[in-house]
């Protein structure tokens, strides 16, 4: 069955410290994986997403996420986290063929202390 | 450009009403998705179109449910008669190409 799973609901850190939100996901096909955002009262927005070459991919607000085959994973990493970076995070994997329907993590939720 | 645009923002309704969620999608955009997000469920999609066309509607929860696109920038989603389990934030998307936007979202509560 296709699934994704972020095995952490919730996790704190300081600010200024190092963050890595982690995804694993199963999927019969090519994946094509993707890191959402939302904060309280929004809706999604798109911190990254992979669909094939480098397994390093770069997003905005300074996040980064690896990919790794064997590992079937896609973790969300930030070198220094900001107050402004407690939101919900969501890993998603979807297919080259239709790139908006997709299954989503259950979620992380982040929380940054000062 | 505006983004997605969802409205009510916010919907009370008693059990039995009709609800109609609207969705105006980016301009351009061919693909147009609703989805649901619950504590329990997460998010879940529930139909998708494709250039006004409905492709796939099997998350769609049941009959009470339904969605219509008339046009390129307007979408709806109708649930008659709503039901207590109905509450949830309904979401609606578009994209063009690989990358999907989603909308502020309609939070839907059912006494």
């Amino acid at each position: 069955a296709q699934s994704v799973t972020q095995p952490d609901i919730h996790i704190t850190v300081s600010e200024g410290a190092s963050l890595e939100l982690r995804c694993n996901y199963s999927y019969g096909a090519t994946p094509y994986l993707f890191w959402y955002v939302q904060s309280p009262g929004q809706g999604l927005q798109l911190l990254l997403k992979y669909f094939s070459g480098d397994t390093l991919v770069q997003g905005i607000k300074g996040f980064e996420a690896e990919f790794k085959r064997s590992q079937s994973s896609f973790n969300l990493r930030k070198p220094s986290v900001h107050w402004s970076d407690a939101a919900e995070y969501f890993c998603a994997v979807g297919s080259s063929g239709n790139t908006g329907k997709l299954i989503f993590g259950q979620g992380t939720t982040l929380q940054v202390k000062p | 450009d505006a983004g997605v645009i969802q409205s009510p923002r916010h919907e009370v309704t008693e059990m039995g009403q009709e609800v109609t969620l609207r969705c105006k999608p980016i301009s351009g955009h061919d693909y147009l998705f609703w989805y649901r997000q619950t504590m329990m469920r997460g998010l879940e999609l529930l139909i998708y179109f494709n250039n006004n066309v409905p492709i796939d509607d099997s998350g769609m929860p049941e009959d009470r449910f339904s969605a219509k696109m008339p046009n390129a920038s307007f979408s709806t989603l109708k649930i008659q008669p709503s039901e207590p389990r109905d509450s949830a934030v309904y979401f609606c998307a578009s994209s063009l190409g690989t990358s999907l936007y989603f909308g502020p979202g309609t939070r839907l509560t059912v006494l």
